[in-house]
C-alpha cells in the first residue's frame, strides 16, 4: 500500500520567516495530496490540496508544490505568524481508492515571537 | 457547515471491556472513516465505509470492528479493550466524488 514519509517532525521558526515541510510518497498511482492543520486540542482541518495534474498551488501565505517524478510534495508557509503554530499533516490518495488517505506522521511547527 | 460529532471526548475503560465509539455526521456523506492518532505515528486508518452496511479494512484493523447501520452513523467497536488501544480516536467523513475529509473532535480513550 501507499506509504507517506514527512519531515521534519518538529520545526521552529521566528515570526515572519518561512517554513517548509516536505513529504514523499511511494505509490506512483497517487493523484491527490492534501495538507491538514491541527491546532492544539482541535480537530484536523484541510488547509490546501493539490492534484497530480498541477505542479503548484497557492492560497495567500500558503503554497504547495508537487514533483511527480521524484514523488514528493511540500508545504510552504511564508511570513509565518503565531497562529500558524500547529501540527501539520500531509496525505496522499491512490486513484480509485474511494477517498482513502494515507497520512504522514506530522510536523509540529512552532512560530516564536 | 459540515458537522461531525463523536459521542465522547474522554473515555476510560478497563482491559477486556467492550467499547463503542460513535460518530455522527449531518451532511449526508457517503464515506466515513475511523483513525487513531498517536504521537509520532500520525493518523492511521482503522476502517472506512463508503455506504451503509459496507466496510473496508484500513491499515490497522486488528482488534477493532465497525458498524454502519445508518448513513449518518459509523461506530467503532473494541471487542476486548487492551492497554495498547489507549489512543486518540478520530472520525471523519467525506462526500462521494470529493476527497476532502471533515473530522470530528476526537475521543481520547484510556484503557487501564
Amino acid at each position: 500500500g501507499e506509504n507517506v514519509e514527512q519531515h521534519p517532525s518538529t520545526l521552529s521558526v521566528q515570526e515572519g520567516d518561512s517554513a517548509v515541510i516536505k513529504c514523499t510518497y511511494s505509490d506512483s498511482a497517487s493523484n491527490y495530496f492534501p495538507w491538514y492543520k491541527q491546532e492544539l486540542g482541535k480537530r484536523p482541518q484541510l488547509i490546501i490540496d493539490i492534484r497530480s495534474n498541477v505542479g503548484e498551488k497557492k492560497d495567500q501565505r500558503i503554497a504547495v508544490t508537487l514533483n511527480k517524478t521524484a514523488k514528493h510534495f511540500s508545504l510552504h508557509i511564508t511570513e509565518t505568524q503565531p497562529e500558524d503554530s500547529a501540527v501539520y499533516f500531509c496525505a496522499a490518495k491512490v486513484v480509485g481508492t474511494a477517498s482513502k488517505l494515507t497520512f504522514g506522521t506530522g510536523t509540529r511547527l512552532q512560530v516564536t515571537l | 457547515d459540515v458537522k461531525v460529532t463523536q459521542s465522547s471526548r474522554y473515555l476510560v475503560k478497563r482491559t477486556g471491556e467492550k467499547v463503542f465509539l460513535e460518530c455522527v455526521q449531518d451532511m449526508d456523506h457517503e464515506n466515513m472513516f475511523w483513525y487513531r492518532q498517536d504521537p509520532g505515528l500520525g493518523l492511521r486508518l482503522i476502517y472506512f465505509s463508503y455506504d451503509v452496511k459496507m466496510k473496508e479494512k484500513g491499515d490497522i484493523p486488528e482488534g477493532y470492528s465497525v458498524s454502519r447501520e445508518k448513513k449518518e452513523r459509523f461506530s467503532l467497536i473494541l471487542e476486548s479493550a487492551s492497554t495498547n488501544q489507549t489512543s486518540m480516536y478520530l472520525c471523519a467523513s467525506s462526500l462521494i466524488g470529493t476527497d476532502t475529509q471533515y473530522f470530528g473532535p476526537g475521543t481520547r480513550l484510556t484503557v487501564l
